[in-house]
């Protein structure tokens, strides 16, 4: 079976930096990916890992440890918009998906 | 690109009765998903389309819900009869073949029952 964990809440202040964490235990593993959802809209797709590491892509970094099923999203400079569910997803036989994070990003 | 279709967008039924929602996954896409996302939860998958056939369906309560994908592009879930349970929002979604590949979700389909 699949299990994903990630923490229910976070908040941050804006220009701070962020990381928001995830571990998971799966039965085959095809990747991770983290997806942002604004309230009551759908997820849109931020990062996807594969192999052990960072992918950085702008403000947004996801890292991946396969031996340690972990990984972490890193949000920097936040901003106000980026208050959102920040959702981990591991690709096994489907694609199963946490709980998610909410983030509330403050002035 | 278009992007991936719903309908409709939202729909508010009395229990026991029934409901239907339409997908069009992204031309070129024959991986199609049902999700299910309760709010303040993460999407749950219901079944998982590889052109016509079944990839994955084991979260799907079958007693009351349905779905079919007959020609290996738009697809349909179906309720009945709905439970109050059930409110939530249905998100199709649909990605290229393969293990890995970005899967991009349709703005979704928001069910009220009461």
């Amino acid at each position: 079976g699949q299990n994903i964990d990630q923490p229910t809440e976070m908040t941050a202040t804006e220009g701070a930096i962020v990381q928001i964490n995830c571990t998971y235990q799966t039965s085959g593993f095809n990747g991770l990916f983290w997806y942002q959802q604004h309230a009551g809209e759908a997820p849109t797709f931020l990062s996807y890992n594969v192999l052990d590491g960072l992918e950085e892509k702008g403000r947004f970094s996801s890292f991946l440890s396969r031996s340690k099923g972990y990984s972490y999203l890193l949000l920097k400079e936040l901003q106000m918009k980026d208050s959102a569910s920040y959702l981990c997803a591991v690709a096994g036989t489907a694609l199963i998906f946490g709980k998610g994070t909410t983030l509330s990003v403050s002035s | 690109e278009a992007g991936v279709a719903q309908s409709p967008r939202y729909k508010i039924i009395e229990k026991r009765q029934s409901v239907a929602f339409w997908c069009n996954p992204i031309s070129g896409h024959a991986t199609l998903y049902w999700y299910q996302q309760i709010l303040g939860q993460g999407p749950k998958l219901l079944i998982q389309f590889q052109n016509n056939g079944v990839v994955d369906d084991s979260q799907l309560p079958k007693d009351r819900f349905s779905a079919e994908r007959l020609k290996g592009v738009d697809s349909t879930l179906k309720i009945q009869p709905a439970k109050l349970e059930d409110s939530a929002v249905y998100l199709c979604a649909s990605s290229l073949v393969g293990a890995g590949n970005t899967i991009y979700f349709g703005e979704g389909s928001w069910l009220t029952v009461v």
